[in-house]
């Protein structure tokens, strides 16, 4: 039993560049989340799918990033034209829930990202 | 709005001494969940527990108890015992309980290190 798998573990970019990470989710579980986590804080909401769809994106995912998840498996993030403030480790987790109740979310490793 | 304080941000301990780390929260929501996650070096987020906020039994599992008082607002979380593998930056979570996202609040973290 697998956990929540990301790719790359690390990156290293040049300011302007694109960059994108992969996230396998636990099998079988329905929503996908993306996080951002700056040093000394906690992780902080992105946006989040239930299967292919993307319900809700925070005012923190500007219009340089973007996130997929087309077959209701794995997701990718990209963020556009990078900006030294996009540096942060960005985390992926995944949930089995069904209609509203809540659910415990599992989450990877995280890929770390450097903007230079 | 939801809000998680850990006001404590480092905490230093001797192996084998225990150690409480605090975690107060703010919701206007009736009902909701409340984590705790570790986050050792390698980065990755590792789930401890999740409560309901209509379930106030304090919970135990081996070495870590949980205290849950709805009445302060707060969910504290001890290890007994503390072992250098308990280092880790620990963070509190709060999470509503209707809405199908359960996207997580955190905390900023406490940052354990049990020297030996």
């Amino acid at each position: 039993d697998t956990g929540v798998s990301q790719d790359p573990r690390h990156k290293i970019t040049k300011r302007g560049q694109n960059v994108t990470f992969r996230c396998d989710p636990i099998s079988e579980h329905n929503r996908l989340y993306w996080y951002r986590q700056t040093l000394g804080q906690g992780p902080e909401f992105l946006t989040y799918f239930q299967n292919e769809a993307q319900l809700e994106k925070s005012r923190l995912l500007s219009d340089r990033f973007s996130a997929e998840r087309p077959k209701g498996s794995f997701s990718t993030l990209e963020i556009q034209r990078t900006e030294q403030g996009d540096s942060a480790m960005y985390l992926c987790a995944s949930s089995f829930g069904l209609g509203a109740s809540g659910n415990t979310i599992y989450f990877g490793e995280g890929s770390w990202l450097t903007v230079v | 709005a939801q809000k998680v304080t850990q006001a404590q941000t480092e905490i230093s301990v001797v192996e084998k001494e225990d150690v409480t780390l605090d975690c107060v929260y703010e919701t206007r929501d009736t009902t909701y969940y409340l984590f705790w996650y570790k986050q050792p070096p390698s980065g990755e987020l590792v789930f401890l527990i999740r409560r309901n906020s209509f379930d106030e039994q304090n919970e135990i599992s081996g070495r870590y108890s949980w205290n849950f008082q709805k009445s302060t607002s707060s969910f504290n979380f001890t290890i007994t015992a503390s072992q250098v593998v308990d280092s880790a930056v620990y963070f509190c979570a709060l999470s509503e309980y209707v809405g199908a996202n359960s996207k997580l609040t955190f905390g900023k973290g406490i940052t354990l290190s049990v020297r030996p």
